[in-house]
């Protein structure tokens, strides 16, 4: 069974500091891999994604993530946080087949306090 | 991206009553989703539901407890019957896009449900 481990519950940074919020995988097959952030009383925000091709992938918000298939690892990275940045950060991966087509898993989600 | 909305954002319910959520989507869509997101948790699938058919239930979730509806494209409710207090959490539905080559899931702003 697939499954995402995000070995850091909660993490803080200063205002301008570089940051990198860690996520390993298991998962048979090659893996779709999603980043979303959950602010404070929202929904989840699809940060990027990972299908195939270029293993940096780019996405909103200036973050950027790297896929690593020899670790397992979809770490995801900002050089500069904001504020605006504090939110809580989920690592999925979704099943391309079967009778859990589509399911994503997530991880347990990692807390970012920003401090200024 | 898909533009999704559900209703209610929020409510208090009394043990043993139902309630109802409903997730409205701006444009024409095969799958969606239910999760459950406990507090402090991460999120759990519930259910998919594909239009035409009846709803595919995770492990530990049962129809009799959580059915679902999906009379069309754009529509789907989620009933959680028979509430107690463990009941309580943020429940989300999402949709995977179509137009991204399927299995990128966008994401409701969730109710959030508290149970006395």
């Amino acid at each position: 069974a697939q499954s995402v481990t995000q070995p850091d519950i909660h993490i803080t940074v200063s205002e301008g500091a570089s940051l990198e919020l860690r996520c390993n995988y298991s998962y048979g097959a090659t893996p779709y891999l999603f980043w979303y952030v959950q602010s404070p009383g929202q929904g989840l925000q699809l940060l990027l994604k990972y299908f195939s091709g270029d293993t940096l992938v780019q996405g909103i918000k200036g973050f950027e993530a790297e896929f690593k298939r020899s670790q397992s690892s979809f770490n995801l990275r900002k050089p500069s946080v904001h504020w605006s940045d504090a939110a809580e950060y989920f690592c999925a991966v979704v099943s391309a087949g079967g009778t859990s087509y589509g399911k994503l898993t997530f991880g347990q989600g990692t807390i970012l306090t920003v401090h200024p | 991206s898909a533009v999704i909305s559900q209703k209610p954002s929020r409510d208090i319910c009394q043990r043993g009553t139902s309630l109802t959520i409903q997730c409205q989507v701006d444009s024409q869509v095969t799958m969606m989703f239910w999760y459950r997101q406990q507090p402090g948790q991460s999120l759990t699938l519930i259910a998919t539901a594909n239009q035409g058919s009846e709803a595919t239930y995770e492990s530990g979730f049962v129809i009799d407890k959580f059915p679902i509806s999906r009379p069309n494209l754009t529509f789907s409710t989620l009933t959680v019957s028979n509430m107690s207090p463990e009941d309580s959490s943020i429940y989300l539905c999402s949709v995977e896009d179509p137009w991204e080559g399927g299995k990128t899931q966008y994401f409701g702003p969730g109710t959030r449900l508290l149970v006395l």
